[in-house]
Order: C-alpha cells, then structure tokens, then sequence
C-alpha cells in the first residue's frame, strides 16, 4: 500500500529552527510537494521537489532523497505566525497526490 | 487568494438531508478535486474531474457524487447526510491532470459543512 509518515506534532521557539521529516512509499514517484495549513484554513503551497536535493525559499526550505524515500521541512527563524500544520504529499506513479496525516507546529516565545 | 471560489461557506442541515456544494477554479484550471477534512484529520481525497471527465476516485461514499460541468466548475452532491459528515470540504484546482509542472494545487476556502 502507499504510505507517508510524519510526525503528529513538534514544539519549537519564536526564532529557532524545525525540521519536519517525511517518510513515504508509495507506487512510483512524480515528486513531493510541502502545504501549510492554518487551523480552519485552506492549504497553501510551499514547496515541490521531484530532484534530490536542496530547494531554498527564504526562510523556508525542503530536501528530498528519493532513494531513501525522504524529505524534510526546515524552517528557520521561526515566527509565531508559523504555528501551523505541515502537510506532506507525494505523486505516484498515476499522478495522483497521496496526502500524508500532517504535523501540528507550535510555536512557543 | 487562490483564485478558486467555493459556496456556500457555511452549511447546517439535519441527518438525512441532502445538500449540494459548488466549486469554481482558477481561470484556466483544467482539474478539480474534493477532499473532506474532519476536525484534526488529515485531508481525505474524495474524487478528482479533468476537463469534465472523471479522472480519480478516492475514499468517496457512495452517498456523495460529484460532477464538472463545461464551464468547467463543479459540484458535490451529499445525500443521506450523516452525523459523521460534518466537516470541512475543500476543493482544489490545478492546471492539468497533475503532470509534472502542472500539478500545484491551488484550494479553496473550503465549506463547513455541520449535520445536525
């Protein structure tokens, strides 16, 4: 079957830095992407990779190793506006977004 | 704002109803989808349409049905409504049929949907 895990809930402080992991397996592979998810909100992107590696976007960052079928979510000098869950999804081999559960960050001053 | 549009925002009807959500992509958004989220859940994907044709289905009950109409917006229909139905259901565009690079999906606000 196909599966992602992520961590239920990680604590972290105003101005420090999180790493979110995300582990998956699942039937093929068209790439990853991380949304962020305010309580009650829609989900919004934040980030896609389909190569290993690094991709930088400001404060925000995600790696991806596709033979260890893993990836991260680094957030640095984090903001109190970051308390949010973290939603990894992976497309298979149909194309198709296999959503994973979501991490719960919060945020402590 | 993404660009995609859902009503109503807000919904409270009793079991056993049957209600009616409405969805309008981004302009030029080929694919929509619906997804439930219950309270602290994760999102479940129900069913995807390209271009009005059914492309995927998910965990989708068959008390739920749904369908893309030529301009291409689209609607979920609920029947039979149950207590565990309350929830809040997305609908998401994107460009193609999820292609790389074309696969971004953009969501909606979401209606809440609360069966009483």
């Amino acid at each position: 079957g196909q599966n992602i895990d992520q961590p239920t809930e990680m604590t972290a402080t105003e101005g420090a830095i999180v790493q979110i992991n995300c582990t998956y397996q699942t039937s093929g592979f068209n790439g990853l992407f991380w949304y962020q998810q305010h309580a009650g909100e829609a989900p919004t992107f934040l980030s896609y990779n389909v190569l290993d590696g690094l991709e930088e976007k400001g404060r925000f960052s995600s790696f991806l190793s596709r033979s260890k079928g893993y990836s991260y979510l680094l957030l640095k000098e984090l903001q109190m506006k970051d308390s949010a869950s973290y939603l990894c999804a992976v497309m298979d081999s149909n194309y198709q977004l296999i959503w994973g559960a979501g991490t719960k960050l919060i945020i402590k001053p | 704002d993404s660009g995609v549009t859902q009503t109503p925002k807000h919904l409270i009807t009793a079991t056993g109803q049957r209600v009616t959500l409405r969805c309008s992509p981004r302009s030029g958004d080929l694919s929509v989808y619906w997804y439930q989220q219950s309270l602290d859940q994760g999102l479940q994907f129900l069913i995807q349409y390209y271009n009005g044709e059914e492309r995927a289905k998910g965990n989708i009950l068959e008390r739920f049905s749904a369908q893309q109409f030529p301009d291409l917006h689209s609607e979920l229909n609920l029947s039979s409504l149950e207590l565990g139905d309350s929830a809040l259901y997305f609908c998401a565009s994107s460009t193609g049929q999820g292609e790389v690079g074309t696969a971004e999906q953009f969501f909606g606000p979401g209606t809440r949907l609360t069966v009483l």
